[in-house]
């Protein structure tokens, strides 16, 4: 991708509950991958799920889901029963188009209301 | 633990010293990336090696920086006459070469760099 954006900053969720963080993209590229990380406060950032743009199935990792939509370049994460300690900062990334790095999103903070 | 380490976690140094940071991958990753994250952002790409190739430099990596992996093992970050805005979290990743999963990339603690 050329560019990762996250338009939310802060999200809050009530434990328990589902909450859906969004994520858009721009690549012209026909195969790529996108990923979810988790950094949690003063911890190392962690890889929560990944998605193969060519696998039209959305990617599902315990209570983390994502809903994959190519044509609208969008990519948002769910994260159903939350938790206290789901509590981070999330951050979308894609590789850059014909490069190993990864762009970055601004990132969302969640917050998880007991 | 065979995770990314990273070393220092932190350091505070004054305006204009030198820094080095040091980065032990995944023991059978090839690649080794670094980004830099300030306060509140998503992480920003500065270099990437594979094996001890320095195969791709980002333009926020100024002549003060320099970084090496030699042997490819171990890599290392300098910042060289450091000034306040390189005030940051440098973070190291890696990642295996080829297969499915060459794109994933797997992150240390990072290192927090404060310059007074």
């Amino acid at each position: 991708a050329q560019t990762v954006t996250q338009s939310q900053p802060e999200m809050s969720v009530q434990e328990a509950e589902t909450v859906t963080l969004s994520c858009t993209y721009d690549t012209s590229e026909s195969d790529y991958y996108l990923f979810w990380y988790k950094q949690p406060p003063s911890r190392q950032m962690i890889l929560v799920i990944r998605q193969e743009a060519y696998k039209q199935q959305n990617a599902t990792e315990n209570r983390f889901s994502v809903n994959f939509q190519k044509a609208a370049k969008s990519f948002s994460l769910k994260i159903s029963d939350s938790q206290l300690g789901d509590a981070a900062m999330y951050f979308c990334a894609s590789p850059a188009q014909g490069a190993q790095k990864l762009v970055f999103g601004q990132g969302t903070r969640l917050t998880i209301n007991p | 633990d065979t995770g990314v380490s990273q070393n220092p976690r932190h350091k505070i140094t004054k305006r204009g010293q030198n820094v080095t940071f040091r980065c032990d991958p995944i023991s059978e990753h090839n690649r080794l990336y670094w980004y830099r994250q300030t306060l509140g952002q998503g992480p920003e790409f500065l270099t990437y090696f594979q094996n001890e190739a320095q195969l791709e430099k980002s333009r926020l990596l100024s002549d003060r920086f320099s970084a090496e992996r030699p042997k490819g093992s171990f890599s290392t970050l300098e910042i060289q006459r450091t000034e306040q805005g390189d005030s940051a979290m440098y973070l190291c990743a890696s990642s295996p070469w080829g297969g499915p999963y060459s794109y994933e990339q797997y992150f240390g603690p990072g290192t927090r760099l404060t310059v007074t």
